[in-house]
């Protein structure tokens, strides 16, 4: 059974760091592409960042490019999501998911983290 | 990037009714388009892909189609379980775009 467990969600001063990590289990984690996806409170889904396979390849959402980087380790099945500069408007749950491929769509979600930006 | 405007953006029905969800797509995405389930406090659930394929273990009074710009999400007869929000996502590229969702409601 795929499962994805995100962790690290938090309350953070705005112009701060927070480093969101994903579990996977139940599939071969080095085989696919991984993604975030975040939802503000009460609004719609929004991806975030996908990266390739073997790490070499990543795109983002222009709002969040300069900011925030998406990294894995396929030795420890983990995904990653390195959170700087943080705004008033990142705040929102923050899903792991895995795509069928790299432009592709959604398969298995996780059940979320929550971070909010707040002074 | 390419938007996504999904309408309505809120639906009042009732058990048994047919239901459908547009989703329009700022330029041509061939059938590169999904739908997805939320609920509150959920997860999204992936229930159509390629525009009309179904998941597995979604019923199958759940149907996509369309092609290019339009696509639409029927729902033939609406079941209790259905009331939750519905998105739908284009995958023509690299960057994804979610449409804005559409509340299923009970009327």
């Amino acid at each position: 059974e795929v499962q994805l467990v995100e962790s690290g969600g938090g309350l953070v001063q705005p112009g701060g760091s927070l480093r969101l990590s994903c579990a996977a289990s139940g599939f071969t984690f080095s085989s696919y592409w991984m993604s975030w996806v975040r939802q503000a409170p009460g609004k719609g889904l929004e991806w975030v960042a996908n990266i390739k396979q073997d790490g070499s390849e990543k795109y983002y959402v222009d709002s969040v490019k300069g900011r925030f980087t998406i990294s894995r380790d396929n030795a420890k099945n983990s995904l990653y999501l390195q959170m700087n500069s943080l705004r008033a408007e990142d705040t929102a749950v923050y899903y792991c998911a895995r795509p069928c491929g790299g432009d592709c769509y959604l398969s298995y979600w996780g059940q979320g983290t929550l971070v909010t930006v707040s002074s | 990037d390419i938007q996504m405007t999904q309408s309505p953006s809120t639906l009042s029905a009732s058990v048994g009714d047919r239901v459908t969800i547009t989703c329009r797509a700022s330029q041509s995405i061939s059938s590169w388009l999904a739908w997805y389930q939320q609920k509150p406090g959920k997860a999204p659930k992936l229930l159509i892909y390629k525009a009309s394929s179904l998941e597995s273990g979604v019923p199958s009074r759940f149907s996509g189609s369309g092609s290019g710009t339009e696509f639409t999400l029927t729902i033939s007869s609406l079941q209790p379980d259905d009331f939750a929000t519905y998105y739908c996502q284009q995958y023509n590229s690299y960057s994804l775009t979610f449409g804005g969702g559409t509340k299923v409601e009970i009327k």
